[in-house]
């Protein structure tokens, strides 16, 4: 079976531009993370999708970041406009709702912002 | 405000003996604990879990121990083996917020041949 898939698995911009990063859950997964993993603040949650929907995006540090899941197989995380300080190791997880259910990893991004 | 705290950011192991990583965690809320692995340019990889409703939980060489009490809990590999060598995470969840996790920093284990 296909795990979570992320594309770029590398992206190295110029400060200000625009950057997608795009992530394909497991099939038959309804759950849906973004974490963002940084030597100072670790792995933290950027926001999580529930059958699609935004449940809780109090982890997105500021409005330059957005994220969408127009269906079930295909989600993205937008930064716009990007900054050095947004360089970090993106993940996208998905999982099954509901009972004791672990997430599963995609391989991440590694994004560079010059 | 760290909810999980892994304390100790590496440990070494000789090949065959007991690696033992543990985990404090502060909401008394979360009922759910896994550990993940991660080697380097890869996804965390899910290893083992336990419901706060149990004590232990073994699966091979891997067993993870809660005291609810204590707020603790560990991971036990044994015996441990040079590609069990990479970063491991203690993450929680709390029921009412569905799957979300909240994770520890990792712990560095390097296992010594």
């Amino acid at each position: 079976d296909a795990g979570v898939i992320q594309s770029p698995r590398h992206e190295v911009t110029e400060m200000g531009q625009e950057v997608t990063l795009r992530c394909k859950p497991i099939s038959g997964h309804n759950s849906l993370f973004w974490y963002r993993q940084t030597m100072m603040r670790g792995l933290e949650l950027l926001i999580y999708f529930n059958n699609n929907v935004p449940i809780d995006d109090s982890g997105m540090p500021e409005d330059r970041f957005s994220a969408k899941m127009p269906n079930a197989s295909f989600s993205t995380l937008k930064i716009q406009p990007s900054e050095p300080r947004d360089s970090a190791v993106y993940f996208c997880a998905s999982s099954i709702t509901g009972g004791l259910q672990p997430q599963h990893f995609g391989d991440g991004t590694r994004l560079s912002i010059l | 405000d760290q909810q999980v705290k892994q304390n100790s950011p590496s440990l070494s192991v000789q090949e065959g003996r007991i690696s033992i990583l543990n985990c404090d965690y502060t909401n008394s809320m979360f009922d759910y604990f896994l550990w993940y692995k991660k080697y380097p340019a890869e996804g965390p990889t899910f290893l083992i879990s336990i419901s706060s409703i149990k004590d232990k939980n073994e699966d091979g060489r891997f067993t993870v121990f809660l005291n609810k009490s204590a707020k603790h809990l560990s991971l036990h590999i044994v015996p441990s083996q040079p590609g069990d060598s990479a970063v491991y995470f203690c993450a929680a969840s709390d029921g009412r917020y569905g799957n979300k996790l909240v994770f520890g920093a990792g712990t560095i284990l390097r296992v010594k041949s």
